[in-house]
């Protein structure tokens, strides 16, 4: 299996534009998970599916964040208009079953950068 | 509201040492606990998993323990390699198993 695939990379873009990160998860697991990095702040949750379900949206910021799952294998995270508070390291996990019981396998992340 | 915090923030050792990592959590009332990995530029990989039920987990040179009533887990690192030298991250679950809360993070140094 290939893990948890992110895309893409690394992203800079301007103030005030779109921006969307994508999140395929490990075929065959049930739970995934948008976390968002920062050396201020470190690790913290953003959002949660079970099943393709938002379980819980309470880590989203602000409203400027959403996040999507139309199938079991492809996620988005989208922020619309991007600020530069916004940059940050942004990792997609994956989980076999619902919930956090069990354990996550973690994407390589995407690095946004908001000049 | 939960808070984890991991000292020290940064360690550097030579190689062949033992080593302790710590981590502290402010709410007892956790479902488990994780130890994470974090290489430069990487996504996280989970070390070891104990639950609250459980004292202590390991894995090959790594041990990690936990006393809930405390709020305290150490992460023991035995004959330490430069290939260790890594983010050590420690993740706590609450008992109302709605999220994962992070500590900040170790970094570990190991030179040759």
């Amino acid at each position: 299996d290939a893990g948890v695939i992110q895309s893409p990379r690394h992203e800079v873009t301007e103030m005030g534009q779109e921006v969307t990160l994508r999140c395929k998860p490990i075929s065959g697991h049930n739970s995934l998970f948008w976390y968002r990095q920062t050396m201020m702040r470190g690790l913290e949750l953003l959002i949660y599916f079970n099943n393709n379900v938002p379980i819980d949206d309470s880590g989203m910021p602000e409203d400027r964040f959403s996040a999507k799952m139309p199938n079991a294998s492809f996620s988005t995270l989208k922020i619309q208009p991007s600020e530069p508070r916004d940059s940050a390291v942004y990792f997609c996990a994956s989980s076999p079953r619902t919930g956090f019981f069990y354990e996550q396998y973690f994407g390589p992340g995407t690095r946004l950068t908001v000049t | 509201k939960q808070e984890v915090t991991q000292i020290p923030a940064a360690l550097s050792v030579p190689e062949g040492e033992n080593l302790v990592l710590n981590c502290s959590f402010t709410d007892s009332a956790i479902y488990n606990l994780q130890w994470f990995r974090q290489d430069p530029g990487k996504g996280l990989t989970s070390l070891l998993l104990i639950q609250s039920s459980q004292r202590e987990q390991t894995s090959g040179r790594l041990n990690a323990s936990l006393d809930k009533s405390s709020g305290r887990s150490t992460l023991y690192i035995a004959a330490s390699q430069p290939g260790d030298s890594a983010t050590y991250l420690c993740a706590v679950l609450n008992s109302g198993y709605s999220t994962l809360t992070f500590g900040k993070g170790t970094m570990l140094l190991v030179s040759p």
